[in-house]
């Protein structure tokens, strides 16, 4: 079956403990982006990656990082997150200009 | 810089009504025009999209999107509202390498028996 899957669904962790939050795509996408959601805000990118080894900034990447090694993999990484990056996270995946399949969405909580 | 304005935050239906959402965007050249639905607790799945050609265009669960270059405007549209159709619909632009889009705040549809 054709999917984005994210890993892990919900995550609780403390301020300034590193966290990976993995993305996996087996329809040999392209671009792959990243979107935090919040209430009333809609959906924000925080980054996205047309190929591998080419990444670039959304409109939110402060706290963030992103890798693009491998075709099929994304993983978002917050080096030191802070309580204002809890939030619901969607990981994307798309072919050129077809839209996005988006993944089911990891919750994330940081006290 | 991109952008997309939902107006409505919240619309509420009767079942077998129509259904228009609205949608306006800025973008300075040919846009490339998402909507999207996502249920409650679910991720975002693609309803239609606009390149260019002809600016009606079908998508899945009945629903379509009319362009409108003078007005900078994509509407969403279905004749006939489900029960099932109730969740929230998002409209996005996007660039000419497809990987920054820019989404709206979203609409919540309700749908009433």
């Amino acid at each position: 079956e054709a999917q984005v899957t994210q890993n892990p669904r919900y995550l609780i962790t403390v301020t300034g403990k590193k966290l990976t939050v993995t993305c996996s795509q087996n329809m040999n996408h392209e671009y792959m982006s990243w979107y935090r959601q919040d209430p009333g805000l809609g959906l924000r990118q925080i980054y996205y990656s047309m190929n591998v080894e080419v990444t670039d900034k959304g409109d939110v990447p402060e706290g963030y990082k992103v890798s693009r090694k491998e075709k099929r993999n994304f993983p978002l990484i917050l080096e030191s997150p802070s309580p204002n990056q809890t939030s619901l996270y969607f990981c994307a995946s798309s072919h050129d200009t077809y839209g996005y399949t988006f993944g089911s969405g990891t919750r994330l909580t940081v006290v | 810089a991109q952008s997309v304005t939902q107006p409505d935050i919240h619309i509420t239906v009767s079942e077998g009504a129509s259904l228009e959402l609205r949608c306006n965007y800025s973008y300075g050249a040919t846009p490339y025009l998402f909507w999207y639905v996502q249920s409650p607790g679910q991720g975002l799945q693609l309803l239609l999209k606009y390149f260019s050609g002809d600016t009606l265009v079908q998508g899945i669960k009945g629903f379509e999107a009319e362009f409108k270059r003078s007005q900078s405007s994509f509407n969403l549209r279905k004749p006939s509202v489900h029960w099932s159709d109730a969740a929230e619909y998002f409209c996005a632009v996007g660039d000419t390498n497809a990987g920054k889009s820019t989404f709206g705040d979203g609409t919540t549809l309700t749908v009433k028996p």
